[in-house]
């Protein structure tokens, strides 16, 4: 199986901030990786897929790179609305795995 | 507009069964993947299962052999048979779509709660 691996596991940030998480496929997946948004009792909400398209209605803010086995989600300048927990998952084949998640907190 | 709304979740004994229930609207699930993503309290997310449109099913290792999905096409509803529950199956329990053939997740369900304690 495909491990995915996310750093950091929390990250402190301040309105305006420039953020990158980082995701790391234990073998290539190519550019099959999808990035969410969690919010605390809420569903997971899609952000970006094939690694750096931008799902229709997020924030231009919001960009993803990557191919193989490393790739990055950067929110160029934080906003209230994007403290939130973002998980990266492959699909490049069975089974179907998340990363463990990066919270993205207040500093 | 897309809508998913699952049911069915609840206290269950360890050993017991439950059937979550996902209803769909705006689209048949018969021509869709369907998928099931379950998130433990304060953990991250774990795939569950998958039918595809041509009825194939696929499970994580974690709850092969005890879950089976499946769907009614003429209620346009999605199924997740859980038996032998545990109590590491606590968890949210979310019905998932991808809008094509690619496995990433478009659209979610607001989730079900499933609580396996004695």
């Amino acid at each position: 199986d495909i491990q995915m691996t996310q750093s950091p596991s929390t990250l402190s940030a301040s309105v305006g901030d420039r953020v990158t998480i980082t995701c790391r496929a234990s073998q290539s997946i190519s550019i099959w990786l999808a990035w969410y948004q969690q919010k605390p009792g809420k569903a997971p909400k899609l952000l970006i897929y094939k690694a750096s398209s931008l799902e229709s209605g997020v924030p231009s803010s919001f960009s993803g790179s990557g191919s193989g086995t490393e790739f990055t989600l950067t929110i160029s300048s934080l906003q209230p609305d994007d403290f939130a927990t973002y998980y990266c998952q492959h699909y490049n084949s069975y089974p179907w795995t998340f990363g463990q998640g990066t919270k993205v907190e207040i500093k | 507009e897309v809508q998913l709304v699952e049911s069915g979740g609840g206290l269950i004994q360890p050993g017991g069964s439950l059937r979550l229930s996902c209803a769909a609207s705006g689209f048949t699930v018969s021509s869709k993947y369907m998928s099931w993503v379950r998130q433990a309290p304060g953990k991250g997310l774990e795939w569950v299962s998958l039918i595809k449109s041509d009825g194939s099913t696929y499970y994580a290792d974690s709850v092969k052999g005890r879950f089976t999905i499946s769907r009614d096409n003429s209620k346009n509803t999605l199924y997740l048979q859980m038996n032998s529950l545990r109590a590491e199956d606590t968890a949210v329990y979310y019905c998932a779509s991808p809008s094509g053939i690619y496995l990433y997740f478009d659209y979610w369900g607001q989730g079900t709660l499933v609580t396996v304690s004695s």
